[in-house]
């Protein structure tokens, strides 16, 4: 079945060091693939996303590729900050649902010291 | 401002008690869906529902049951029957077609006393 496995943390990193946090998946098909970013107490907020093959996704400095050859969406971002503390969920839609389901991966918990 | 809520933000109960959780949007998303997380985990699907008057159970419904009676309301009910009900609940909508993304709710934290 479709399935994300993304890097366990938690990934404890200097200010204005680079990120990097991978993320694979295994899935049938086409699916979009998602990054969520959850702050602590609160729900998930999209981050970006990419639909096909080769596609970028960015926002706020962070960015993921859509490899469909390694089947691979790593995040990354050239210099992070304390704000950038939170957890990073990878995920997919499944390409064959009509309700939108989306699977997640477990989460990647990034703390970034000052 | 589109946006989902959810209520309480933290909810206690005592064990044997039915509670039922909030979750509204005005995003006139046809889709929505009850996640539990579980402290260090990622997110597992309860129930959700792509149209009014119908529900699907996702991979963990036992102990839950759920309603679709407004499109912009879909409340869960946590029930006597759910054995280890502590955890985090997040609802989400989109708008129901494959490849849009989901939207979350602030989420409820429910503690069983």
């Amino acid at each position: 079945g479709n399935s994300v496995t993304q890097m366990e943390g938690p990934v404890t990193l200097s200010e204005e060091a680079f990120l990097t946090i991978n993320c694979t998946y295994t899935a049938t098909g086409y699916p979009s693939l998602f990054w969520y970013v959850q702050y602590p107490g609160e729900g998930l907020q999209l981050l970006l996303k990419a639909t096909k093959a080769d596609d970028k996704g960015s926002n706020k400095g962070f960015e993921a590729t859509y490899r469909k050859e390694t089947t691979s969406f790593h995040l990354e971002k050239g210099s992070v900050q304390v704000s950038d503390s939170a957890v990073y969920f990878c995920a997919l839609s499944d390409p064959y649902s009509s309700a939108s389901k989306i699977i997640f991966g477990s989460g990647t918990r990034l703390s970034i010291r000052p | 401002d589109g946006g989902i809520t959810q209520s309480p933000k933290y909810l206690f109960r005592k064990e044997g008690q039915n509670v039922t959780l909030s979750c509204e949007q005005n995003l006139n998303h046809d889709a929505m869906y009850w996640y539990r997380q579980d402290p260090g985990q990622g997110l597992r699907l309860i129930y959700y529902s792509q149209i009014v008057n119908d529900f699907q159970k996702g991979d963990i419904a036992e102990g839950y049951s759920v309603s679709r009676e407004k499109k912009e309301s879909f409340p869960l009910t946590v029930t006597s029957a759910q054995k280890n009900p502590t955890a985090f609940y997040l609802c989400a909508s989109s708008e129901g077609r494959a490849s849009n993304e989901q939207f979350f709710g602030p989420g409820t934290r429910l503690t069983v006393l």
